[in-house]
């Protein structure tokens, strides 16, 4: 049973428009939201999180929006650049270091 | 070093054969989790240690698998009489317990070839 399921697995996008990424969970005891970067031949890196106290987190080009009562959350690229083509991982973990369930990722194209 | 190294960064191996793939945490770090990361798909959970605890063993595919840990530092993943669907990059994560902080910071992880 998949435990964090991801949307689109593939998606491109024209420089300077708006990458969205798509994940739902079923498990109401995850309570740490991360998406994972990674770039081809390197580790995913964090990119950024959001834990269910809040429904919108936002650094620089990138939003989480989180909805509790559907279970789901969303990954938003505003401006996207060529530089942002990577695959996107969405990931989920209960409290404490508990492993991070990740969903099967998304390989984003931005082209110019 | 500044991150989590892994080493050998590729490995290729004959089908049968036995292999031992380590892993360098963050220092400081007291847990540490590997993940299988098949062609095109995402990170697979193996095993997880935090400090002295017994460790999470949930994920390993088979009783070929084994992982070890030696204090709060190096561990290794062995994969014995390795099979083709071994084939695929083993990554390993580090993350400080910090109070409800569990940002994982991953290696480069192994590519592990299986001929």
């Amino acid at each position: 049973q998949q435990q964090v399921k991801q949307s689109p697995q593939s998606l491109i996008v024209q420089k300077g428009g708006i990458s969205i990424i798509n994940c739902a969970y079923e498990n109401t005891a995850f309570d740490y939201f991360p998406w994972y970067q990674q770039f081809p031949g390197k580790g995913p890196a964090l990119l950024i999180a959001i834990r269910p106290d809040v429904s919108e987190k936002k650094e620089g080009r990138f939003t989480i929006s989180f909805n509790k009562s559907a279970k789901q959350f969303s990954l938003h690229i505003m401006d996207s650049q060529p530089g942002d083509s990577a695959t996107y991982f969405c990931a989920a973990s209960r409290a404490g270091n508990t492993p991070l369930v990740f969903g099967k990722g998304t390989r984003l194209s931005v082209i110019a | 070093g500044a991150g989590v190294s892994q080493s050998p960064s590729n490995k290729v191996t004959e089908k049968g054969k036995d292999v031992e793939l380590r892993c360098d945490p963050i220092s400081g770090h007291t847990a540490l989790y590997w993940y299988r990361q098949r062609l095109g798909q995402g990170l697979e959970f193996l095993i997880y240690f935090q400090g002295n605890s017994a460790p999470d063993k949930s994920g390993l595919p088979s009783d070929r698998f084994s992982a070890e840990r030696t204090g709060e530092s190096v561990s290794t993943l062995t994969i014995q009489r390795t099979q083709q669907e071994d084939s695929a990059v083993y990554l390993c994560a580090s993350s400080l317990v910090a109070g409800a902080k569990t940002e994982a910071f991953f290696g480069q992880g192994t590519r592990l070839t299986v001929v």
